[in-house]
């Protein structure tokens, strides 16, 4: 079955614009976590959507928002881009909320200039 | 709140040999999830290995087990008989047990040599 696709794969933008990030998930996973790697921060939590309801939250600005649809589809999106709003944005989907078992996509990589 | 520490930037291994990655964790909770996740070139996070904190039998998977010692708060990654297809950057992460706090280690990136 396919996997979890993230487009585009690769983005830049310029600061101070906005950007949409779209997340699929496997098919039946009603789950999908979106996150930040960077190398100086590392891997870190944005938030989490389960059954169209956000039901985490990591500690990001407000810039930083999402949603996700009935169909299970996720997006993210950034406004008000900084230069520090470069990285790779991952996401993973689950079957349920809690995402012992998640699977990743292969990521958008977001260059801001 | 919880951090996850993983003290080797990088480590090589010869091809066939074993090679043991380092993770420390630090949380009050007692039920929690640990985890090892591979990131290849290709970015894609690939799940290597979880470990429930209430079981106290280390997992394994094929050539990938875990050394979990949960006094000590300690999650090592042991792969045997190394590939060159195991190079990748690891990562140690944690998850407690509400699916909440879903916390990554710096990684170690593992060179397999020929």
């Amino acid at each position: 079955k396919a996997g979890v696709t993230q487009t585009p794969r690769y983005l830049i933008k310029t600061r101070g614009q906005q950007v949409t990030l779209s997340c699929s998930p496997i098919s039946g996973h009603r789950s999908v976590s979106w996150y930040q790697q960077t190398p100086g921060q590392g891997l870190q939590f944005l938030f989490e959507y389960f059954s169209e309801t956000q039901r985490n939250k990591g500690n990001f600005p407000g810039r930083f928002s999402g949603r996700q649809f009935s169909n299970s589809r996720s997006e993210m999106n950034v406004s008000t881009l900084e230069l520090g709003d470069s990285a790779l944005y991952l996401c993973a989907s689950s079957r349920w909320a809690m995402n012992t078992e998640a699977f990743f996509g292969q990521g958008t990589r977001l260059t801001v200039v | 709140a919880q951090t996850v520490t993983q003290s080797q930037p990088e480590m090589s291994v010869q091809e066939a040999e074993t090679v043991t990655l380092s993770c420390t964790y630090d949380t009050s909770e007692s039920d929690y999830y640990l985890f090892w996740y591979k990131q290849p070139p290709s970015r894609q996070m690939i799940l290597v290995i979880r470990q429930e904190a209430y079981k106290q039998q280390n997992a394994t998977e094929n050539r990938f087990s875990v050394n979990f010692q949960k006094a000590a708060k300690s999650f090592s990654l042991k792969i045997s008989d190394s590939q060159l297809g195991d190079a990748a950057m690891y990562f140690c992460a944690y998850m407690d047990n509400y699916g909440q706090n879903f916390v990554f280690g710096p990684g170690t990136r593992l060179s397999v040599l020929p």
